[in-house]
């Protein structure tokens, strides 16, 4: 069964430092989100992506994130100088005709941790 | 303001019971509705979708939508071991932004 992927499982890294998350949504999918969980805390959204470019995004994601879909299959959310409290899991999601047609599927998620 | 409201337990049940969980919102622009289940540091994972008022069955689950109260529910049947996990509904107003509840901790006990 198709799945969303994402790479890696578990990132540390140092405050101020950039970080890549990598995700591999479902082939033929048109629509791609990032989602993140502060441990214990609800999962908030942060960006949609449709037709390569963004198509809304949550106050959380201001100028230090950044998304990209570099070729066909993968898609990339970037933060550039991370702090402390960006420590989370991240969630990629993808959904063939957006929500308001399907519904959308989960990765497992990158653990980041921010030291 | 675009807000769910869950309670997020727990919740523990024998084997075998009826297990009911519910969500409230209060923008009636929310129209399409989901419930995932979690497990612990894991990503959710899709239960059930709908997008009208009334009830959705799929095996042991059945989703039930009230958009007059702005009510969703949850009902498994049945209920076992391996149902226990979180619960999260979530709620879209369009294709872009799905808002989620703070997730109902299930345990089911044998």
């Amino acid at each position: 069964e198709p799945e969303v992927t994402q790479t890696p499982s578990h990132q540390v890294t140092q405050m101020g430092q950039e970080v890549i998350l990598r995700c591999v949504p479902i082939s033929n999918h048109l629509y791609f989100y990032w989602y993140r969980q502060i441990l214990g805390q609800k999962v908030e959204f942060l960006v949609s992506f449709y037709n390569n470019e963004i198509s809304e995004k949550s106050e959380i994601f201001d100028d230090q994130f950044s998304v990209e879909r570099p070729d066909g299959s993968n898609f990339t959310l970037k933060i550039r100088s991370t702090k402390l409290e960006d420590s989370a899991m991240y969630f990629c999601a993808s959904s063939p005709q957006g929500l308001g047609a399907t519904e959308a599927f989960f990765g497992q998620g990158t653990r980041l941790t921010v030291v | 303001q675009k807000e769910v409201e869950q309670d997020p337990g727990p919740l523990s049940v024998p084997e075998g019971a009826i297990v009911s969980l519910n969500c409230t919102y209060s923008n009636s622009a929310f129209q399409y509705f989901m419930w995932y289940r979690q497990y612990s540091r894991k990503g959710p994972e899709l239960l059930m979708y709908t997008y009208s008022s009334g009830n959705k069955e799929d095996g042991r689950f059945t989703a039930q939508v009230d958009k007059s109260s702005k009510y969703i529910s949850l009902f498994i049947r049945d209920s076992q071991p391996s149902d226990s996990a979180t619960y999260l509904c979530a709620i879209a107003y369009n294709n872009n932004d799905m808002r989620f509840g703070a997730g109902t901790r299930l345990t089911v006990k044998p």
